[in-house]
């Protein structure tokens, strides 16, 4: 079975820092770009980081650049958020999810979409 | 950044009826190779989201045939033929062609 599964969240003071996990099995984690998307609590969608799958390509969203750090192990089969110098409007459900894709951009790869997301690890800035 | 303007936020629906979901986007969102880089999920009440549609109007694996996707450049649709009550929750349109992607603010589907 295709799963990831987040974890790594909790509750944590404004300016700490949090590191979240996403451990992904029944799929060759090495072949796909992985993304990291967040919905605060009652609100929409917010895409915030991408990693190809050498981690040679990494994008950040313009809310977390220079606070958040997205990096994988292959080996592990897992991908990490590293947050740092956390806010109050950090304060969301964070999604780890699988891209179809091997590179970025995806226009220069074959893309079917964003087709697998984890059940979310909740992340609370208080 | 590509902004995503979707309509309408929200959307009651008779079961057994259509339903229609619009998608703008600020900027083409069609890629010199053909292939317009706009893709609809789905999150039900309690649950992540769910790949919907991929590249404009591709179904993606086991979404029923109910669902399809069209338009091109910055205009899209996402219809469903006859509203089934699985079918509520919000649908989310995105954009894959720039990075940031960016999604839609919502439309809530619901069974009147």
């Amino acid at each position: 079975e295709v799963q990831l599964v987040e974890s790594g969240g909790g509750l944590v003071q404004p300016g700490r820092s949090l590191r979240l996990s996403c451990a992904a099995s029944g799929f060759r984690f090495d072949d796909f770009v992985m993304h990291w998307v967040r919905q605060a609590p009652g609100k929409g969608l917010e895409w915030i980081s991408s990693i190809s799958w050498n981690s040679g390509s990494i994008v950040y969203g313009d809310s977390v650049k220079g606070r958040f750090t997205i990096s994988r192990d292959n080996a592990k089969n897992s991908l990490y958020l590293q947050m740092n110098s956390l806010r109050a409007d950090d304060t969301a459900l964070y999604y780890c999810v699988k891209d179809t894709a091997a590179i970025l951009p995806v226009f220069n790869a074959y893309y079917y979409g964003m087709d697998v997301w984890g059940q979310g690890t909740t992340v609370t800035v208080s | 950044d590509i902004v995503m303007t979707q309509s309408p936020p929200s959307l009651p629906v008779t079961p057994g009826e259509p339903a229609s979901i619009s998608c703008r986007s600020s900027q083409s969102l069609l890629h010199s190779r053909g292939d317009n880089y706009l893709d609809w999920y789905l999150q039900k009440p309690g649950q992540s989201p769910q790949l919907l549609i991929y590249l404009g109007s591709n179904r993606a694996s086991g979404v029923p045939d109910r669902f399809s996707g069209s338009g091109s450049d910055t205009d899209f649709t996402l219809r469903i033929s006859r509203v089934e009550a699985e079918d509520v929750g919000v649908y989310y349109c995105m954009q894959a062609l720039q990075s940031p992607r960016t999604f839609g603010q919502g439309t809530k589907l619901e069974i009147k």
